[in-house]
């Protein structure tokens, strides 16, 4: 079956920037998506890209895709002390019927942001 | 904020007794899905609702029954509530859409002892 892969902690200064990677398996995955989330609170989708893009750039965020070797990765510019979050990286195969929401995720790397 | 209500927020309950938590969104979205998350294993797919009165198995749904009678709700029961099903539950929806159409709701935190 599917499966995503995510390092579990990564801690930066303020001001640095944030790389968080993410590798999947599946090779028919059409949509890859970067969700948020903060302490005793739900997910927040950051962005997405589709699996035909090689980058999407929004704001502070940079993702970049390189299919051939399935890896997926967020580019958080000038950290601040909010971001500190959980980072979730998902993946959705098919573009139709019931695929969706029907999302495969990583185990979500711990982002720590210190002034 | 997408319009998703999860209820309840928090809940204790005993182990073998019935638990059911509601999602309940405003947006008329066909698609409505039950994940939870345990540390670990970022989020499970439980299962999932492609319009009313049908839905589907995830991959986690042993233990777990859905029904879906309007648009606007969709109901997760565990039967008899085990405490290996404590977890945080998240309801998402999603329309014909993709991508940015995909939203979660503020979860439910359910403790079986």
């Amino acid at each position: 079956g599917e499966d995503v892969e995510q390092s579990l902690f990564l801690s930066v200064r303020e001001g640095d920037s944030s790389v968080i990677n993410c590798t999947y398996t599946d090779s028919s995955s059409t949509y890859l998506y970067w969700y948020k989330q903060e302490p005793g609170a739900g997910l927040q989708l950051l962005t997405y890209i589709f699996s035909n893009m090689d980058m999407k750039q929004d704001q502070r965020l940079t993702v970049l895709l390189n299919k051939k070797d399935k890896h997926l990765s967020l580019r958080i510019a000038d950290t601040q002390t909010g971001d500190s979050a959980i980072y979730f990286c998902a993946e959705s195969a098919n573009a139709g019927g019931t695929s969706y929401g029907k999302l495969t995720f990583g185990q979500g790397t711990i982002l720590t942001v210190h002034p | 904020d997408a319009g998703i209500t999860q209820s309840p927020r928090h809940k204790v309950t005993e182990t073998g007794t019935p638990v059911t938590l509601r999602c309940h969104q405003t947006e008329n979205h066909r698609y409505m899905y039950w994940y939870r998350q345990d540390p670990g294993h970022g989020l499970r797919l439980i299962h999932y609702s492609y319009g009313v009165k049908d839905t589907d198995k995830g991959e986690v749904s042993d233990g777990y029954s859905v029904s879906r009678s309007k648009t606007e709700d969709f109901l997760l029961t565990l039967e008899s509530a085990t405490s290996s099903q404590t977890s945080v539950y998240f309801c998402a929806i999603s329309g014909t859409g993709v991508g940015n159409t995909i939203y979660f709701g503020e979860g439910s935190w359910l403790t079986v002892v």
